[in-house]
């Protein structure tokens, strides 16, 4: 069973709101991403990181930003949260290297804008 | 970059069929092939994976085989049941180690 945390699990708020959906793992992993996950099913890479001081962006262009200050922590935030951005957020890790290092994932958080 | 692609987006079968999903891929340098069931509420959870120098892999009801030539990979389920109706994943990894992800199956088992 894989040890990565996702909090909240639903979230609903107003236009304009910051926020920032918390992401956390307990297995030492270097590697971690945020996925954005459409109705229709679709996995969209809008993060990821290498490691500590690492940020990628993905390949779907985002608004949000990530940091990775803590090994274990992978914060995602939205400056000002529009409709638009009404989607499952999925976080997951990995290991850094190694021949079979499949992706862990949480059990996401469920964002409505209104 | 990858592409995968991933087919079909939904299958429905009667339970104890069997249910194969295919995925192709476009990158010779892929090396990695894992597959992620997804069920409602949860996020995707891995129940198999191949490497590049394996032709198949079989843990109990299901099996993944990779055709490295033909760039193509397939989950196969025997005899379903309606616990693994879920929406399945294939993904490819090359160097690097970012992995593409397939669009999804949704697989609907009934009973």
């Amino acid at each position: 069973e894989a040890d990565i945390y996702q909090t909240p699990r639903y979230l609903v708020i107003g236009t304009g709101k910051k926020i920032t959906l918390e992401c956390s793992q307990t297995m030492g992993h270097d590697k971690m991403y945020w996925y954005q996950q459409d109705p229709g099913m679709e996995l969209h890479l809008i993060h990821y990181s290498y490691g500590v001081n690492s940020t990628e962006k993905g390949d779907l262009s985002s608004e949000s930003t990530v940091s990775r200050i803590r090994t274990e922590h992978f914060p995602l935030t939205l400056e000002s949260a529009r409709p638009s951005h009404t989607s499952q957020y999925l976080c997951a890790s990995s290991e850094l290297e190694g021949a079979n290092s499949p992706l862990h994932f949480g059990n996401g958080t469920r964002l409505t804008v209104t | 970059g990858e592409n995968v692609e991933q087919h079909p987006s939904t299958l429905s079968v009667q339970e104890g069929d069997s249910a194969v999903i295919k995925c192709t891929y476009s990158d010779s340098a892929s090396n990695y092939f894992p597959w992620y069931k997804q069920e409602l509420g949860k996020g995707p959870q891995l129940i198999i994976d191949i490497r590049s120098n394996v032709g198949e892999k079989k843990d109990q009801r299901i099996a993944v085989t990779l055709n490295k030539t033909a760039k193509h990979f397939s989950l196969h389920i025997t005899e379903t049941q309606p616990e693994d109706s879920a929406v399945y994943f294939c993904a490819a990894r090359g160097g690097s180690y970012i992995p593409t992800f397939g669009r999804g199956t949704s697989l609907i088992v009934h009973p």
